[in-house]
């Protein structure tokens, strides 16, 4: 079946360093893509979103890349702070589809 | 304040005991869903709600129901619950924009357990 997948379960990184996360989606025609944090004892959170028509999108500290030609999208947390441990993942949302297919998750470790 | 509300939060019963869990939104979004959290297997949809009265499975639906009476309101029913539905429940909505469903926005989670 289709499915979305992490590359790495856990990511560990400096105070300060950017952080890289990545994700494999098995939909070529998938047209919608979100990463989630998930902090301990909470309920995953909205970081970022991209559509298929875009490449790239920034936010606050963080960017998403998609690159369709290998279905691999990455965020990128940068000057990673204590308080961005936590697990994220991503999902899709294939085209004519009410539904979303998540990632399993990569946990980000902060170190001091 | 814009949210996802859940109740209970957390809960223990025995097998076979009904329960029902309440997911409540306040965003006034159409798209409403149903997920369970297991460690290594990720967020997987129980149920999923399109609008008021419609209604349609998941990927993991067995063992239970949903029902949409009102926009804001979405409960799970278990009406016989096993052990293996011991799990991390969330609730999420969502709403419609220019034809594509928008990211959803979760509740606190009711981490569920079945003896």
């Amino acid at each position: 079946g289709e499915s979305v997948g992490l590359h790495l379960p856990t990511l560990s990184v400096q105070e300060g360093d950017n952080s890289i996360i990545n994700c494999a989606y098995s939909n070529s025609a998938s047209d919608y893509f979100i990463w989630y944090k998930q902090e301990s004892g909470k309920g995953p959170q909205f970081i970022i979103d991209i559509r298929s028509n875009m490449d790239k999108r920034q936010g606050q500290r963080v960017t998403v890349l998609l690159n369709k030609t290998v279905k691999h999208l990455s965020l990128q947390i940068a000057a990673t702070q204590p308080g961005d441990s936590a697990v994220y993942f991503c999902a899709e949302n294939p085209p004519g589809t009410y539904k979303y297919i998540f990632g399993t998750g990569t946990r980000l470790k902060v170190l001091a | 304040e814009a949210q996802v509300t859940q109740n209970p939060r957390y809960l223990i019963t025995v097998t076979g005991k009904k329960l029902t869990v309440t997911c409540s939104q306040n965003m006034n979004h159409e798209y409403m869903s149903w997920y369970r959290q297991d460690p290594g297997l990720g967020l997987r949809q129980i149920y999923y709600s399109m609008n008021v009265e419609v209604t349609d499975k998941g990927d993991v639906p067995e063992g239970y129901k949903v029902s949409r009476k009102e926009k804001r309101n979405f409960p799970l029913i278990l009406e016989s619950p096993s052990p293996n539905q011991t799990s991390l429940y969330f609730c999420a909505s969502s709403f419609w924009r220019a034809g594509s469903l928008e990211t959803q926005y979760f509740g606190p989670g009711t981490r569920l357990l079945v003896l």
